[in-house]
């Protein structure tokens, strides 16, 4: 069964830093892995996904990576900004098409001014 | 395009009680999702959608929970009778795609339902 962990849990950093949360699943034969965005009382937003044969994926100042091989994501973010803070999720699916997702407890993210 | 749509947004209900929460997924997507998530397990998921037909709901806890999808474009999840430790953040996703056909699209979620069972 597929297991999938972020660390860290919680994260409080001054606003203008750059900073890199960390995603891990079990099973490598993923077809692709998605970072999701939550703010609180609302759903989830999609921020990145990464196919399996790709190594990485950009989207303004966010920067995804993806190593299959050792299980591993990273979520990089530059140049940090308030309106940054949330819960940032990943997610991988259970098979390549529209199947259901096995999601990360999240890190919660707080970008102090 | 309105997203995917749920109703109630809050729920608050005493235990024993039938409850049920509405999707509307988004127009043209034939794949539906209903999750839950808690402090304690985050988002867990229950039961998904092919074409409004069951593909896995290995998910769902117990047989109290049951959901249905009588057309491409309403879903029913519900919960009889209910009990305190159901009370969580329902969320419904939708998208456009098959259970193990190559997808590159992501699931849309809509706000979910806060259910409180006292």
């Amino acid at each position: 069964k597929q297991e999938v962990t972020q660390i860290p849990a919680a994260l409080s950093v001054p606003e203008g830093e750059n900073l890199v949360l960390n995603c891990s699943f079990t099973d490598s034969a993923i077809y692709n892995l998605q970072w999701f965005r939550q703010d609180p009382g609302k759903g989830l937003t999609s921020l990145l996904l990464i196919q399996s044969s790709q190594r990485e994926q950009t989207s303004g100042r966010l920067n995804a990576s993806l190593d299959k091989s050792s299980g591993r994501s990273t979520l990089y973010i530059a140049a940090s900004q308030p309106g940054d803070s949330a819960t940032y999720l990943c997610a991988v699916p259970s098979g390549g098409g529209a199947d259901g997702l096995t999601f990360g407890k999240g890190t919660h993210l707080i970008i102090q001014p | 395009d309105a997203g995917v749509i749920q109703s109630p947004r809050h729920e608050v209900t005493e235990m024993g009680q039938e409850v049920t929460l509405r999707c509307k997924p988004i127009s043209g997507h034939n794949s539906l999702f209903w999750y839950r998530q808690t402090m304690m397990r985050g988002l867990e998921l229950l039961i998904y959608f092919n074409n409004n037909v069951p593909i896995d709901d290995s998910g769902m806890p117990e047989d109290r929970f049951s959901a249905k999808m009588p057309n491409a474009s309403f879903s029913t999840l519900k919960i009889q009778p209910s009990e305190p430790r159901d009370s969580a953040v329902y969320f419904c996703a939708s998208i456009v795609g098959l259970a193990g056909v190559s997808n590159t699209d992501t699931q849309y979620f809509g706000p979910g339902t806060r259910l409180t069972v006292l």
